[in-house]
């Protein structure tokens, strides 16, 4: 079956410009999670939904950061004010279940490039 | 919180050799510990996992990991790796009850026919 898209696959714009990045996760997983890869810092956790629960956005980096997730299925997160550091590759999740032992499947990534 | 520490960031092998990476994570209770590896192009996709049980877990392709934990540790392994192993490799843990996953900073693993 298809598996988490995300798009675009390449974005690049100016700082300070804001961005929305998309994520269609898998049909039927009801948990969501963005991730971002960025040089020497790894992969980190930005946000979780879970179904119809208020996500956990503890991992978002600044107030510039935000989420949603419509319908429980297609998530968009938002930069707003673009800055340099915001540079990375943006990963979504998804997960059949909100047990924290059901498999993560990632998508490929959205590589954003602030100039 | 949680972190994970991935050592030897770069790796570069001949075929054939034996691959081990080392993984600490640092967490006070009970933890789940997974591989992740992604290959030139390709999405992260798991390799393994250990939630409980036997502590030597195998994944696909031939390896294998040990979750050692008075060590804090899940290092990962195989025994004759081959080309088709040159991937970046992602050790990652997330707490009980807790489903972010904190992931260590990768190794880079190069194999030369």
């Amino acid at each position: 079956g298809a598996g988490v898209s995300q798009s675009p696959s390449n974005k690049v714009t100016e700082k300070g410009k804001d961005v929305e990045l998309r994520c269609d996760p898998i049909s039927g997983h009801t948990a969501l999670y963005w991730y971002r890869q960025s040089l020497g810092q790894g992969l980190e956790f930005l946000i979780y939904f879970q179904g119809n629960s208020a996500p956990d956005k503890s991992g978002l980096p600044s107030d510039r950061f935000s989420a949603e997730r419509t319908g429980g299925s297609v998530s968009t997160l938002t930069i707003q004010r673009t800055q340099q550091e915001d540079s990375a590759v943006y990963l979504c999740a998804s997960s059949s279940g909100q047990d924290y032992t059901y498999e993560q499947y990632f998508g490929p990534g959205t590589r954003l490039t602030v100039t | 919180a949680q972190s994970v520490s991935q050592h030897n960031h770069h790796v570069i092998l001949s075929e054939a050799a034996s691959l081990e990476l080392g993984c600490n994570y640092s967490y006070g209770g009970t933890v789940n510990l997974f591989w992740y590896v992604q290959y030139p192009g390709q999405h992260l996709q798991l390799l393994l996992k250990y939630f409980s049980g036997d502590p030597l877990v195998k994944g696909i392709k031939g390896f294998e990991a040990e979750f050692i934990k008075s060590k804090f540790s899940f290092n990962l392994r195989k025994p004759s790796v081959q080309w088709s192993d040159t991937a970046e490799y992602f050790c990652a843990v997330n707490g009980y009850g807790n489903n972010r996953l904190a992931f260590g900073k990768g190794n880079q693993v190069v194999v030369i026919p």
